[in-house]
This record gives C-alpha cells, sequence and structure tokens, in this order.
C-alpha cells in the first residue's frame, strides 16, 4: 500500500531548464493537490484537480502547468525553471464526498534546487 | 480569499511540559483539520473538526473548534520528544494551510 508516491526525491536544475515532477496515488482518490513549502511560509496551495479532467488554480500557479493524466496521476511541470521555485513540493490526495472530506494524504516531497 | 494565521510561529518546551498553538480565520471554516511533520519528513494528518465548540482528544493532544468556527487550538499535554516537528492547521475549501508551530523540545 504506497499510498503517494513523488518522483524524483531530489532534483538539481540550472535557471531556465524545464522539468515534470511525478505523482501517483493508489489510494482511488478523486481529488489530488501540488503544495510548495518554503521556510517560514508554510504549505501554499499551486494547482489542484478536484476530480479526474479538470485542474484550477491555487494560490501561486504563476511558472506552473499541471496534467491530470489519469485518476492515479497528477504531474506538475515546470517550463522554465527560476531560482524562486527553489523549494520542496508536495502532492497530496483525498477521498472528496458529498459534505464531508477526510485527511490529506502527502507524498513525501520532491526537493528542488535552482541554480 | 481565505487566510489561516497560527500562532506561535517557535515553541521551545522543556520536556515535560504543555503546549499549545493557536489557529485563526479570516472567514468560518466549514471544519478543520490538523496535520503534524517532522522535521524532513511530510505533512501527516491527525484529526478533523467539524462541529461548531467540538472537542477531540488523542491520548496527549486536545484539538478544539471554536464556537464560531473561526478559530481552533491543539494542546498538548507533557510533551515528549516524539512531539517535536511543526503542527498544522488547514481550512476546508483547498485546505488552506496556517504558517505553522514549530515544536522543540528540551530534554
Amino acid at each position: 500500500n504506497a499510498g503517494v508516491t513523488q518522483t524524483p526525491k531530489f532534483q538539481v536544475l540550472k535557471t531556465g531548464q524545464s522539468m515534470t515532477l511525478q505523482c501517483a496515488q493508489d489510494m482511488n482518490h478523486n481529488s489530488m493537490y501540488w503544495y510548495r513549502q518554503d521556510p517560514g511560509m508554510g504549505l501554499r496551495l499551486i494547482y489542484y484537480s478536484a476530480s479526474e479532467g479538470t485542474t484550477d488554480k491555487g494560490e501561486v500557479p504563476n511558472g506552473y502547468n499541471v496534467s491530470r493524466l489519469n485518476k492515479r496521476e497528477f504531474s506538475l511541470r515546470l517550463e522554465s525553471a527560476a531560482p524562486s521555485q527553489t523549494s520542496v513540493y508536495f502532492c497530496a490526495s483525498i477521498l472528496r464526498t458529498r459534505g464531508l472530506n477526510y485527511g490529506y494524504t502527502f507524498g513525501s516531497g520532491t526537493r528542488l534546487t535552482v541554480v | 480569499g481565505q487566510q489561516v494565521m497560527q500562532i506561535p510561529q517557535y515553541q521551545h518546551v522543556q520536556e515535560g511540559e504543555d503546549f499549545t498553538t493557536y489557529c485563526n480565520s479570516s472567514t468560518t471554516l466549514s471544519n478543520i483539520q490538523w496535520y503534524k511533520q517532522r522535521p524532513g519528513g511530510h505533512p501527516v494528518f491527525l484529526i478533523q473538526l467539524v462541529k461548531s465548540g467540538e472537542v477531540k482528544k488523542q491520548k496527549r493532544l486536545t484539538f478544539q473548534f471554536g464556537e464560531a468556527k473561526k478559530n481552533s487550538s491543539l494542546h498538548i499535554t507533557a510533551t515528549q520528544t516524539t512531539d517535536v516537528g511543526t503542527y498544522f492547521c488547514a481550512g476546508y475549501e483547498k485546505l488552506t494551510f496556517g504558517t505553522g508551530t514549530r515544536l522543540t523540545i528540551i530534554p
């Protein structure tokens, strides 16, 4: 029972390079999320997908794109990395039902450094 | 938009002392969740509060949801070294996280 799996765990990019962060969950959750965590800033929502086939912007979407490939997978793409995108990125998923939601399950994170 | 503030930002306590963190929202929340993140780790779900005035306990942890559903608190009794980490509250609707309270324990 893997839960939420993120790859890669660590990545160093040069300014201007692109990359895709992968996230997959095996819990049959319908909603998936991408957060970034910077020191002293808590977790900030980048994009989310309430259900398969839909994506929406969060608090800090600029410089990112997402793809909800299927129910299991939700990827985050940096088209042209900038040093300001140095952060720890977390993917999370949840089974959201009418009137109720349960705890989010987070992946172990991707530590990204842009130089 | 919804803003969730959390205080204090840091708390250092002697092992065995109590610890409390407070969470305040600018808007009424339908529910609130609490998470713990160990150093170098990822957030782990602790509990969800839904009802006005709700109080829930998990061993030494006590969670409260305010009557107006705009604030919440987490109280840990007799802290242990295993309690070290950052505690986040999160409001529903896109799970807006508070800034967190980092708890360190002095053995």
